[in-house]
């Protein structure tokens, strides 16, 4: 059971918009900056968000994160065949020592 | 460009320690975090552990006692050893950088099992 709480999948048709949720706590999402990865089947995870709302260079805009409280976002727009994959959110978390925790993932499927 | 590449077994038996090595080329090895993470057959990622430029380590509290990570400079590889291994320890382990942002190159990963 993972300590970040994701919807385990959401769908939609090409060209339309998905929201995937990360819900956390004080310790971990509350208190410290959230991060998205995209997988790929086969393949490793990619960096999609960091600290809540920036993209690496190379990341189009149709993907963007947002975070409010102890939850935070990712919205895709203009969804696109290749987007499927599985999407994880990621932060530290202080209780006990500080450690990274990740969400239990979020299959997107393009119908 | 940066690449990471995990090397090592690909089985191990129980109770054994399991050995990998993360070798990174196209940059420096230095100034920058370095992480394994691990993801079980069908299932989430599982971050395992750090070790930082000044090769200070933090470890996921819930493998603490069995895992140690080391840094070589000097070879641009860091390495996970993770000791008394079970059939839960059966994954894809992937080495990954931090610098800015958390976890910005991974490796492509590399499947161990635990069995006899």
């Amino acid at each position: 059971q993972s300590v970040l709480t994701q919807p385990p999948s959401v769908s939609a048709p090409p060209g339309q918009k998905v929201t995937i949720s990360c819900s956390g706590s004080r310790s971990n999402i509350g208190s410290n900056y959230v991060s998205w990865y995209q997988q790929v089947p086969g393949t490793a995870p990619k960096l999609l968000i960091y600290d809540n709302t920036k993209r690496p260079s190379g990341i189009p805009d149709r993907f963007s994160g947002s975070k409010s409280g102890t939850s935070a976002t990712l919205d895709i727009t203009g969804l696109q065949t290749g987007d499927e994959a599985t999407y994880y959110c990621g932060t530290w978390d202080v209780n006990l020592s500080a450690h990274w925790v990740f969400g239990g993932g979020t299959k997107v499927t393009v119908l | 460009q940066v690449r990471l590449q995990e090397s090592g077994p690909g089985l191990v038996k129980p109770s054994e320690t399991l050995s990998l090595t993360c070798t990174v080329s196209g940059g420096s090895i230095t100034n920058f975090d370095w992480s394994w993470i691990r993801q079980p057959p069908g299932k989430g990622l599982e971050w395992i552990g750090y070790i930082d430029h000044n090769a200070t380590t933090n470890y996921n509290p819930f493998l603490k006692s069995r895992v140690t990570i080391s840094l070589d400079t000097s070879k641009s590889q860091f390495s996970l050893r993770l000791t008394s291994v079970t059939a839960a320890d059966t994954a894809d382990y992937y080495c990954a950088r931090s610098y800015v942002a958390p976890f910005d190159y991974w490796g492509q990963g590399i499947p161990v099992t635990v069995s006899s």
